[in-house]
């Protein structure tokens, strides 16, 4: 599986948008983004998934490049409930996923 | 939806216990894996099941034995329990050879003194 590199911490203003990018640079042609975030160590939770076009759905947008090396997950209007480990993960279809140590986002009021 | 089922919560064993994990998922999925995480850390892959009879082990396979008897039920043992598996163990499971979520438990936060 292709490795995955994230920024440690974040922080964003409640209101805003909160963009989390995701380098994977040795991404293969086969292998998909996935997304999950760990809220306060309960079980990681599914947001977003994609292989090369851009996605979006009722949690948050997938911004994959075109060169597909690097990825943004964006939540179009955080709040302080989306305070979490964000988790950028790159593997080919139906395989296991491999966790890295993810993005501490902090929602500030 | 049940989804994916972890019992117990928590538990506290002496070193040298042994103690079975139980994950069941009401979803019909064929893959099913668990993870622990330690403090501060992502979470690392144990063991994994892509169907009944067929298991295989992750990065951190030692210490630990499953079996698959069933689609719905993936348990966990741990045969002598030892200070270093104090650890949250996490089960999930998905369709395997599909671009679809895996959905996880809740996990056992297990102590071993």
């Amino acid at each position: 599986d292709a490795k995955t590199t994230q920024p440690t911490s974040m922080d964003c203003a409640e209101g805003r948008a909160a963009n989390l990018p995701c380098n994977h640079s040795t991404i293969s042609g086969n292998e998909y983004v996935y997304w999950y975030r760990q809220i306060h160590s309960q079980g990681p939770q599914y947001i977003i998934h994609g292989l090369k076009n851009n996605e979006t759905n009722e949690m948050a947008s997938l911004i994959i490049t075109e060169d597909r090396k690097s990825s943004t997950l964006i939540l179009p209007h955080a709040t302080l409930r989306d305070t979490a480990v964000y988790y950028c993960i790159v593997r080919p279809s139906g395989s296991r996923l491999t966790f890295g140590e993810g993005t501490q986002l902090t929602v500030n009021p | 939806n049940a989804g994916v089922t972890q019992t117990p919560k928590f538990q506290v064993l002496k070193t040298g216990q042994s103690m079975t994990l139980q994950c069941a998922q009401d979803m019909n999925h064929e893959y099913m894996s668990w993870y622990r995480q330690d403090p501060g850390m992502g979470l690392r892959l144990i063991h994994y099941s892509v169907g009944a009879g067929i298991t295989d082990q992750g990065e951190v396979p030692n210490g630990y034995n499953v079996s698959r008897s069933t689609t719905e039920d993936f348990p966990l043992r741990l045969l002598s329990a030892a200070p270093s598996q104090t650890s949250v163990y996490f089960c999930a499971s998905s369709y395997a050879n599909r671009n679809t979520e895996a959905f996880f438990g809740q996990g056992t936060r297990l102590t071993v003194v």
